[in-house]
């Protein structure tokens, strides 16, 4: 079936670790996205890239890395700098940024 | 930036009831998106409507881009309507997305 995967749906981490989040579509999509969602606020937007080996930095870009080494594959490092990394993160596709965007099922992460 | 307001935040219904969910954008836009988040999570594209009027089954938005705004109605509720209705337009670059706070739908049988 086509559509997009993330994993792991959850995550716990300790403070002072890197996590990386992952992120596949086989949807053929050149645009993919992350956004960042807290309990009872919309989504903001943290990294997207439009193309392979680009991205741009998004309204919450500090303390995350991105990279788009495969059309398919947009992971999500959230660094130790990301001072309140808890949070619900989703992971979403389009074949460009003024066509319908789909998103995965998310990916819970906590500091413990 | 452009700023995007959804009103109400929460409302209430009993099965049956029909509604309406404002969504307020600060400047022209090429896209706009309403979503429904369900209670585990999951965000699933309802419309895309940067303008004009589309209906989908008991759904139905409209967009009127040059008031800057957009509704959409939800008619005969049902429980599976419950969750977080979002709003989303593109950036001033166009290249992303940017949402409302949404709006968050209770239908109780």
């Amino acid at each position: 079936d086509g559509g997009i995967t993330q994993s792991p749906k959850y995550l716990f981490r300790k403070e002072g670790q890197n996590v990386t989040l992952s992120c596949e579509q086989n949807l053929n999509h050149d645009a993919m996205y992350w956004y960042r969602q807290d309990p009872g606020q919309g989504l903001r937007l943290i990294y997207y890239s439009q193309i392979v080996n680009d991205f741009q930095k998004g309204d919450i870009a500090e303390g995350y890395s991105v990279s788009r080494e495969k059309k398919e594959s947009f992971p999500l490092t959230v660094t130790s700098a990301q001072k309140n990394p808890t949070a619900f993160y989703l992971c979403a596709s389009s074949i460009s940024p003024q066509f319908t965007i789909y998103f995965g099922e998310g990916s819970w992460l906590t500091v413990v | 930036g452009i700023q995007v307001e959804q009103s109400p935040p929460d409302l209430i219904l009993q099965e049956g009831a029909n509604s309406t969910l404002r969504c307020n954008f600060s400047d022209s836009v090429n896209n706009l998106q309403w979503f429904h988040q369900n209670p585990w999570g999951q965000l699933i594209n309802l419309f895309y409507i940067p303008s004009g009027t589309k209906q989908n089954g008991r759904l139905s938005a409209t967009t009127v881009a040059t008031e800057r705004y957009s509704l959409l109605y939800i008619s005969s509720s049902q429980t599976t309507d419950s969750g977080v209705y979002f709003c989303a337009v593109d950036n001033q670059a166009g290249t992303a997305l940017i949402f409302g706070k949404g709006t968050t739908l209770s239908v109780s049988s």
